[in-house]
């Protein structure tokens, strides 16, 4: 298992570019997620999936789309980068019982920079 | 809404020094609960887990149980290593597919 894997690792925009971050996981697990982590701010979850072609909005949404046609991927897009989106952004999976998400799985994270 | 609150960082402590990292929750069911570390340069992992009142949660020498009566879910360790210098996150699950709450996170740093 190669678990959840992100790419690129390191990326440069410039303000008004747009980009795709990817999110692979080969666990099977429904439920995706994406996060941004700042300094000093702890994670914040930008969107989530509970299962193919089903996605919701997280805490900071915008500025961010997200698609959910497969199990195994959750694609990432900027649609016009922004200096405020300079962050590491880190992929999860998780499955889910009935008492709610068992551990999630993280990837190795995305560094953005937007000049 | 569910919520999670840890101590604020950063913490430096000596090796072989006791550590205690505080974590309390507000959560409307009965929730899971985790505490995930992040090594430099890495994604988070989980570390520990207990998904019921009173259940202990152990790991690599790290410890935490879970206090209904307190909704509280410490971390603990007896003697800690400049291996275990790390930032700490606590998190909760609650019921169905809401996503994991996490708190802000503790850099713990370890000296020699």
């Amino acid at each position: 298992n190669a678990g959840v894997t992100q790419t690129p690792k390191f990326q440069v925009l410039k303000t008004g570019q747009s980009m795709t971050l990817q999110c692979a996981q080969d666990m099977n697990h429904e439920y995706m997620s994406w996060y941004r982590q700042d300094p000093g701010m702890g994670l914040r979850l930008i969107h989530y999936s509970v299962g193919a072609g089903i996605t919701d909005q997280g805490e900071v949404p915008n500025g961010y789309n997200v698609s959910r046609s497969t199990t195994e991927d959750f694609p990432l897009r900027l649609l016009s980068a922004a200096p405020s989106q300079t962050s590491v952004y880190f992929c999860a999976s998780s499955y889910s019982r009935t008492g709610g998400l068992v551990e999630q799985y993280f990837g190795p994270g995305t560094r953005l920079t937007v000049t | 809404g569910d919520s999670v609150t840890q101590m604020e960082g950063p913490v430096t402590l000596s090796e072989e020094a006791f550590l205690t990292i505080n974590c309390t929750y507000t959560a409307t069911g009965y929730p899971s609960l985790f505490w995930y570390v992040q090594y430099p340069g890495e994604g988070l992992q989980l570390l520990l887990k207990a998904t019921k009142a009173d259940d202990k949660g152990s790991n690599k020498g790290f410890e935490a149980t879970y206090r209904k009566e307190t909704t509280s879910f410490h971390l603990e360790k007896g003697s800690v290593q400049v291996s275990d210098s790390a930032v700490y996150f606590c998190a909760l699950s609650d019921s169905g597919n809401t996503p994991l709450v996490f708190g802000k996170g503790t850099r713990l740093s370890v000296i020699a």
